[in-house]
């Protein structure tokens, strides 16, 4: 089955830039979802297919995908995005399923 | 405003079965699939299966076909998720979340999540 690796954790101060990181095999030609959950919520989707935004999230939040690597970047951090971060894809392989990665704490210092 | 507004939470015993509700607003419930995600306690997401509002038809993650049951009613726009057999390590925070072609099939409305605890 298709595996997605995350850091578990990374830390950025204040107006700083975040980049969370999702490995995967050949990621680049799959599209990649991404979610941020505070604690005691539900997810809420902040980037789809790569890069794109749903409407209502800030243009701070940006994504990329490449070979084996897709990127959330989050720019001028702002205390209120500390949340853990998932990706996801749909795994077109024999299992036909959704896949999501371990998931991301994003620490603001 | 599109929501989905789940079930309360549920205590039940090893080996019982539970069944969560999810009931869609605010848009065409037929128009698009829903999928149920759960999370257990301090870990991450767990794709559970998807259910096609319209026909009924369901796919399962193979780690819960047997147990898992997914269905609809289209009269109330509630679609159903039952797992049977339960265990402890069944002791999660159940999702459902709509899937929005429209941005290549994300997950883009999530219901409030319900709480089921296994225990005896």
């Amino acid at each position: 089955s298709y595996v997605l690796t995350q850091p578990p954790s990374v830390s950025v101060a204040p107006g700083q830039t975040a980049r969370i990181t999702c490995g995967g095999n050949n990621i680049g030609s799959k599209s990649v979802h991404w979610y941020q959950q505070k604690p005691g919520q539900a997810p809420v989707l902040v980037v789809y297919d790569d890069s794109d935004r749903p409407s209502g999230i800030p243009e701070r939040f940006s994504g990329s995908n490449s070979g084996n690597t897709a990127t959330l970047t989050i720019s001028r951090v702002e205390a209120g995005d500390e949340a853990d971060y998932y990706c996801q894809v749909w795994d077109s392989s024999s299992d036909h399923q959704e896949v999501f990665g371990g998931g991301t704490k994003l620490t603001v210092l | 405003q599109v929501q989905l507004v789940q079930s309360g939470a549920e205590v039940k015993k090893p080996g019982a079965s539970v069944k969560v509700s999810c009931k869609a607003s605010g848009y065409t419930f037929t128009s698009y699939y829903m999928h149920w995600v759960r999370q257990a306690p301090g870990q991450g997401l767990e794709w559970m299966g998807i259910i096609n509002p319209s026909g009924g038809s369901t796919s399962y993650a193979q780690k819960f076909q047997g147990r898992v049951t997914m269905t609809r009613d289209t009269s109330t726009s509630t679609v159903y998720m039952e797992l049977s057999s339960l265990r402890s390590e069944d002791t999660a925070v159940y999702y459902c979340a709509r899937r929005n072609s429209q941005l290549e099939a994300a997950f883009d409305i999530w219901g409030q999540g319900t709480m089921v605890t296994v225990s005896s």
